[in-house]
């Protein structure tokens, strides 16, 4: 199973809207509605943003979107701040009833 | 409020094994899915494995270097997850992370660190 493909960075300045791709395959992101993504800050443990595709969890910004299209997922950051200056890392349920990541992008706040 | 703890990290040698916990609190253990997740220093997530919340069910990550090597499990009645690493390398370097969940991963803990080195 191969890692979900992500951009290695994006960059965008305060205020402005990003966007982040994960694309995989009929077997993961686009067969599954489980995809989800995680922010994580340097040295800290992953944190839950996006869940089924679309959903956000209770405390997260509403700044925060996900969709996806085909076989390819994309999480939308709206507004951005600078602390949303970190790693973002998709995942997909897939075929095999594993779970896979995507490489991860580095988001930097110019 | 839910909180994960892993422990049994350190430095370990070449070829040798080790067994990580991940011991869990302020939900039901028995009634969640549970997996472990590593992260090479300066890498990304690697999802290793899954199991099931009555353990009778357990996933692996396909990638050859964790397949027959690693063993996952659990004690509901301790409230403890467990992965078993063996014959262990220097990529297997890593933060092992333990995280709850079936198609996301809600809850994680703070990772513990893993270096293989002579």
């Amino acid at each position: 199973q191969s890692a979900l493909t992500q951009p290695a960075s994006v960059s965008g300045s305060p205020g402005q809207s990003i966007t982040i791709s994960c694309t995989g395959t009929s077997s993961d992101v686009g067969g599954y509605n489980y995809v989800s993504w995680y922010q994580q800050h340097p040295g800290k443990a992953p944190k839950l943003l996006i869940y089924d595709v679309s959903n956000r969890p209770s405390g997260v910004s509403n700044r925060f979107s996900g969709s996806k299209s085909g076989n390819t997922a994309s999480l939308t950051i709206s507004g951005l701040q600078a602390e949303d200056e970190a790693d973002y890392y998709c995942n997909s349920y897939t075929l095999y009833s594993t779970r896979v990541f995507g490489g991860g992008t580095k988001l930097t706040v110019l | 409020q839910v909180h994960l703890v892993e422990s049994g990290g350190g430095v370990v040698q070449p070829g040798r094994s080790l067994r990580l916990s991940c011991a869990a609190s302020g939900f039901t253990f028995s009634s969640y899915a549970l997996h472990w997740v590593r992260q090479a220093p300066g890498k990304g997530l690697e999802w290793l494995a899954l199991i099931s919340p009555d353990g009778n069910n357990k996933y692996y990550a396909d990638a050859d270097s964790v397949k027959g090597r690693f063993t996952i499990s659990r004690d509901n009645s301790k409230n403890t997850l467990y992965l078993q690493m063996n014959s262990l390398t220097a990529e297997d370097t890593a933060v092992y992370y333990c995280a709850r969940g079936f198609g996301n991963f809600d809850y994680w803990g703070q990772g513990t660190l893993v270096t293989v080195s002579s």
